[in-house]
This record gives structure tokens, sequence and C-alpha cells, in this order.
């Protein structure tokens, strides 16, 4: 089991630019989310899925559009980059119901805009 | 507004020494608080959970103490090892949902 995987590693984009974030995962999880991590600041949540087909906004979603492609994949997409948005993302899953919360986190990707 | 908040942001601690990480938060819906582990470089890792029905949870050197009443809770490492070093992340959830509400983290050095 690969677990969580996240694509790419790292990311330098200009102001304005777009792209989207990969996350997938293999434990047949149902719960998926994204987070960015800035110093101190912790883990804030961008945007998460309940289930394939759901998806609802997190602490910070502004910026940011997802995709809950199928059960195993979850993207995170910026339309026009920003400086602000600067930071070391994560994808995440889980599987409900209560006693089983873990989440399971991906290596990250780091994200430079210029 | 920062509904669990952590302290300290860094602490340094000799090998041996024992290391405590604290949280506190206000909403009495929380009903799940895990510390996670992260390493330079990688994601969080789930370390040690526990429940408000019981006041403490060992799993080896690691311990949570957890307080209902002043609604805190912490971490603490005994026996602290360079392996330790690391950053620490209290969080909470409520019941019935999946989602976790994270502290700003606390960045763990244990020295030789």
């Amino acid at each position: 089991n690969a677990g969580v995987t996240q694509t790419p590693k790292f990311q330098v984009l200009k102001t304005g630019q777009s792209m989207t974030l990969q996350c997938a995962q293999d434990m047949n999880h149902n719960s998926m989310y994204w987070y960015r991590q800035d110093p101190g600041m912790g883990l804030r949540l961008i945007y998460y899925s309940a289930s394939e087909g759901t998806t609802d906004k997190g602490e910070v979603p502004n910026g940011y559009n997802v995709s809950r492609l199928n059960k195993r994949e979850f993207s995170l997409r910026l339309e026009s980059a920003a400086p602000s948005q600067t930071s070391v993302y994560f994808c995440a899953s889980s599987h409900p119901p209560r006693g089983q919360e873990t989440q399971y986190f991906g290596p990250g990707t780091r994200l430079l805009v210029l | 507004q920062q509904q669990v908040k952590q302290s300290p942001q860094s602490l340094i601690v000799q090998k041996g020494g024992i290391s405590i990480i604290n949280c506190a938060y206000e909403n009495t819906a929380f009903d799940y608080f895990p510390w996670y582990q992260q390493f330079p470089g990688k994601g969080p890792a789930l370390l040690i959970a526990i429940r408000p029905d019981v006041s403490e949870k060992k799993e080896g050197r690691f311990t949570i103490s957890f307080n209902k009443s002043a609604k805190q809770f912490s971490l603490h490492i005994m026996d602290s090892q360079p392996g330790d070093s690391a950053t620490y992340f209290c969080a909470a959830s409520k019941r019935n949902t999946d989602k976790l509400i994270f502290g700003t983290g606390t960045r763990l050095q244990v020295f030789p």
C-alpha cells in the first residue's frame, strides 16, 4: 500500500498562473482533506470531501477549488495563484465512523508563488 | 479565532528529560483529542489519541493527560530522545464529524 500520494512534490508559480495539486489514496477511505501548513499557523483545512461526489469548504477556502474525481482521488486547484498561497499543502484521508478517525497524510507539496 | 490553543511554540529539552506540551479548547462538543507528530519534510502522523471518558492514556513513553473541567489536555514525553525531535500538533474533533481542528504546533528539539 502506497497510502496517500501527492504530486508534485515542489512547484514554483508566478502570480496569476494556475495549477492543480493531485492526491490519491489506496486505503478505500471515504473522507479526504486538503490542508495548508504555514509557520505559526498550524494545519488549516481548505476543503474536505466526506464521500465521493461531495465537497465542503473548510476554514480557508478562498482562492481554491476542489474535485473529488472518484473515491481514490481528490484534487486541489489554484485558478490564479497569489503570493499568499505560498505554503506546504497536505492531503489526508480517513475512514469514519467513530473509532476510526485517524487521518493519514501524504508527504506534502511545497508551493512557492512569486 | 483559534479553537484549539497550543503552547509552547517551541521547546528545547535535554536527552532523558520530560517534554510537556499543552493544549486548551473552548468547545465542549469536542469529544476526540489526537496528537500528531511531524518530522521535517514529512506529513503528520497520528501519535496517540484520547476521548474525554478517561483522564489519562499512556503508550510507551508518550502520555496524554486530559482535564475535562479545565478543558485542557497535554502530551508528556518521558525520557525524551533526540529521535523525538519533531513538530507536535494537538487537535480536536466533534462527535459525529470527521473534521479535525489543529493547534498551531510545537517544535520540539531534544539535545544529547
